[in-house]
């Protein structure tokens, strides 16, 4: 199972709103809705912000969405804060019921 | 408040064993999936295995058949019986409950040294 994609970095400015993306295949990303998306501080333990695509568990911000299309998911972030300067996973569940997660991006907050 | 605290880790040789533990609080363990994550040094998450409440079993291709998956619901524990360590296995290893499929509660980690 090949690691999904996403950029390897992304910025915005405070106030803005920024897009990751995260690329995988009809075996994983396109053929379920089970997307989830991770926020990992410097050595600290990575925070589940999304699951099944859409959903914000509780005590996550609702500056924080998530989407998908075909084979790509996507975590917006809107009214960027510097608390928010952090690396992002997203993560798929798998035609082989595993789960595989991306390469990670490191959002700057500029 | 759901607690996942991780224990076991430590220096092996390459080819070695390693047993780690996650002990589980404030849920009722026998009724979640449970799985391991990694993280090697500077690098990203990667998926290692996960175990259903039926107890079915669960593998990345890259531990397949040197790691084993284990829960023991009687006493709220998941371990990860690792042999024939390797480098490549050298990462802070982070139990974590599932949950609509994603990983909802993670522990602190312990970290996993392969080095002779």
């Amino acid at each position: 199972q090949s690691a999904l994609t996403q950029p390897a970095s992304v910025s915005g400015s405070p106030g803005q709103s920024i897009t990751i993306s995260c690329t995988g295949t009809s075996s994983d990303i396109g053929g379920y809705n089970y997307v989830s998306w991770y926020q990992q501080h410097p050595g600290k333990v990575p925070r589940l912000m999304i699951y099944e695509v859409t959903n914000r568990p509780s005590g996550v911000s609702n500056r924080f969405s998530g989407s998908k299309s075909g084979n790509t998911a996507s975590l917006t972030i809107s009214g960027l804060q510097a608390e928010d300067e952090a690396d992002y996973y997203c993560s798929s569940y798998t035609r082989s019921t595993t789960r595989v997660f991306g390469g990670g991006t490191k959002l700057t907050v500029l | 408040e759901e607690q996942l605290l991780e224990s076991g880790g430590g220096l092996v040789q390459p080819g070695g064993s390693l047993r780690l533990s996650c002990a589980a609080s404030g849920f009722s363990f026998k009724s979640y999936v449970m799985g391991w994550v990694r993280q090697a040094p500077g690098k990203g998450l990667e998926y290692v295995s996960h175990i259903d409440t039926g107890g079915s079993t669960y593998y990345a291709e890259s531990v397949k058949g040197r790691l084993t998956i284990s829960r023991d619901n009687s006493m709220n524990t998941l371990s990860l019986q690792m042999n024939s360590l390797r480098a490549e296995d050298t990462a802070i290893y982070y139990c974590a409950k599932l949950q609509y499929f994603a990983f909802h509660v993670w522990g602190q980690g312990t970290m996993v040294t392969v080095s002779s």
